[in-house]
Order: structure tokens, then sequence, then C-alpha cells
């Protein structure tokens, strides 16, 4: 069955950078997008990242500029690189499967604390 | 950016009954409309692609509708294990979006 799971999460102190991790199982990951999506304490969804099964890359407004998403096919592993750090980026990732673009199947997400 | 609104914000309902949740686009989007259910504490799961395809496993009391603008997610005779939060998600055209979802509350 198909399993997505997130690592990397933590304290981290503000001005600080995060390298967060998705490792898929129970499917073809070099044929599918994948995406990450956050939720702050309390708030609803956010999309922040996505990457095509063709690499291409798309970012969400609000952490553009601070992100890098990549994958390894070789590995079936995503990846989340989040620079400069701020309060309002904490929250739970959730790493999830994006069948043309909607998500069919999430992680059960990694939690990231941005505290001095 | 295509902003998903989400309405109502909350409700509270009975077992057995009817619930309808509406998500309207500021553009229009086609069919390409997602529905998510999220339980406390619990990751997303998926209910519905294309405004009305639902998702494998998904109970057939479950339903959407609407293409363009407008979109609902229809429950019909809510069981125990619905009461939930509820959001749309367009995936026209990048970046995604999602609404601020919809919290259905035991009445």
């Amino acid at each position: 069955q198909v399993q997505l799971v997130e690592s990397g999460g933590g304290v981290v102190q503000p001005g600080r950078s995060l390298t967060l991790s998705c490792a898929a199982s129970g499917f073809s990951f070099r044929g599918y997008g994948m995406h990450w999506v956050r939720q702050a304490p309390g708030k609803g969804l956010e999309w922040v990242a996505g990457i095509h099964h063709d690499g291409k890359e798309f970012y969400g407004d609000s952490l553009k500029g601070r992100l890098s998403i990549s994958r390894d096919n070789s590995k079936s592993t995503l990846y989340l690189q989040i620079s400069s750090l701020r309060g309002d980026d904490t929250a739970l990732y959730y790493c999830a499967r994006g069948d043309r673009s909607f998500f069919d199947f999430w992680g059960q997400g990694t939690p990231v604390t941005v505290s001095a | 950016d295509i902003q998903m609104t989400q309405s109502p914000s909350s409700l509270s309902a009975s077992l057995g009954d009817r619930v309808t949740i509406t998500c309207r686009a500021s553009q229009a989007i086609s069919i390409w409309l997602a529905w998510y259910q999220q339980k406390p504490g619990k990751a997303p799961r998926s209910l519905i692609y294309a405004a009305s395809d639902l998702q494998s496993g998904v109970p057939s009391r479950f339903s959407g509708s609407g293409s363009g603008t407008e979109f609902t997610l229809t429950i019909t005779s809510l069981q125990p294990e619905d009461f939930a939060t509820y959001y749309c998600q367009q995936y026209h055209s990048y970046p995604l979006t999602f609404g601020g979802g919809t919290k259905v509350e035991v009445k």
C-alpha cells in the first residue's frame, strides 16, 4: 500500500535552515508528482511546493525564495529545504502524492517549530 | 492567485442529517476541484477529485458537484465518523490553493 513517511522536523532557531524528507513506498515514485503542504497550529491547509514527475518545480507565494524542493527517484524520496526560518513557519509539514495536482495520499506529517 | 472561499466555516448537525458545504473560486476552474476530510490529530484524507469523482474507498454518502466557480460537497445521512473538518482545493493552476475549511460538529 502507499506509504509516505516524513522526517527532519524539530525545533529550529530563527534564521536557520532545515531539510525535510519524505520516504515513499508502495507505488512507482518516479511516475508521480509530489508536494508539501503545511498546517500551522489550529489553522487550515497551505500548499507549500510541488515537483512533477519530470522534475518541474512549483512554489507557493508565502515561502517563495526560501524554498527548494527536490526528489531522488533512486531512493523514492522527496525533499524540502527551507532557509531563513521564521516564527510563522512553525507548522506540521505534510508530504502528499500529487496525482494531477490533487493529493490522493498523505503522510502523517513532521512538525517544525521555529523558536529561539 | 485563485482564492477559494468555503461556507459555512462551521455547522452543527445531527446523525442522519443531510449536510451541504459550498466552495467558491475567485475565477473559473472548470472541474479541477478536490475535497478532503481531516479529523483532529490526523492527516487529511482525499474524498473527491475532479469536482464529483469519488476517491476509492470513500462511502457513497459523500458526493460532489459543480463546475466553474461554484462547488458543493454533500453528505447524505451524516454518520458519527463524518464529524470532521472539510477542505476544498483547486488544482486548475499554480499556486494550488485551499479553502479555509468547514468544521462539522455534533448538534
